[in-house]
């Protein structure tokens, strides 16, 4: 079956504006995950779904950032008022079960200008 | 914060080579896991390893895991101009099923 999918691949935006990021995973995986990565360094944690509810979302860095995932399958990325220091790669990943291996996507490499 | 940290972050071989790499954490784990990155996307899972095992292997890939020592090494035995990447781990643990990664190993192989 697919893999886990991410649009947009690149989203280039001018600080301050608005933008979804959006994560399907695969089919049957009930958890969900979104991390970020910036140059040189290991993804970051943000938010952990299970089902349609976040489980946790401690990794998000501030009120800006904020996730949904409705139906408990595709879920998005929503970041408010963007800044420059947001530009990174945000990449998400699922698994079958929270604690068995996670399968990411291609991620979106996000640019804030 | 990163739980794991590997070791060396850069690493260069010749093909045919042996390649180590470690990971060390600090909080007791659930699992840990070893995966690779190419070119800066998506990341592929290449071994998970639970806190009751001490050693897994898949292909060419060996991981070990030394509880009373918090660490893990992967070993990628006769190696390919393609298996050029970062590799990073990630650990659980202390009740969360999250994966932590740590900065990754930057693994350069020679042809």
């Amino acid at each position: 079956g697919a893999g886990v999918s991410q649009t947009p691949s690149n989203k280039v935006t001018e600080k301050g504006k608005y933008v979804e990021l959006r994560c399907d995973p695969i089919s049957g995986h009930t958890a969900l995950y979104w991390y970020r990565q910036s140059l040189g360094q290991g993804p970051e944690f943000l938010i952990y779904f299970q089902g349609t509810g976040a489980a946790d979302d401690s990794g998000l860095p501030n009120d800006r950032f904020f996730a949904v995932r409705p139906e408990g399958s595709v879920s998005t990325l929503k970041i408010q008022r963007t800044e420059r220091g947001d530009s990174a790669v945000y990449l998400c990943a699922s698994s079958l079960i929270s604690g068995n291996e996670q399968y990411f996507g291609p991620g979106t490499r996000l640019t804030v200008t | 914060s990163q739980q794991g940290e590997e070791d060396p972050q850069a690493l260069s071989i010749q093909e045919g080579e042996n390649a180590t790499m470690n990971c060390s954490y600090k909080t007791s784990i659930n699992n840990l896991q070893w995966y690779r990155q190419n070119s800066g996307r998506g990341l592929v899972h290449l071994i998970l390893i639970r806190s009751n095992e001490r050693e897994k292997h898949s292909g060419r890939l060996r991981v070990t895991l030394d509880t009373s020592k918090k660490s893990s090494s992967l070993l990628i035995t006769a190696s390919r101009a393609a298996d050029t990447a970062s590799y990073f781990c990630a650990t659980d643990g202390g009740g969360s099923y999250i994966p932590t990664f740590g900065r990754g190993t930057s693994l350069i192989v020679h042809p």
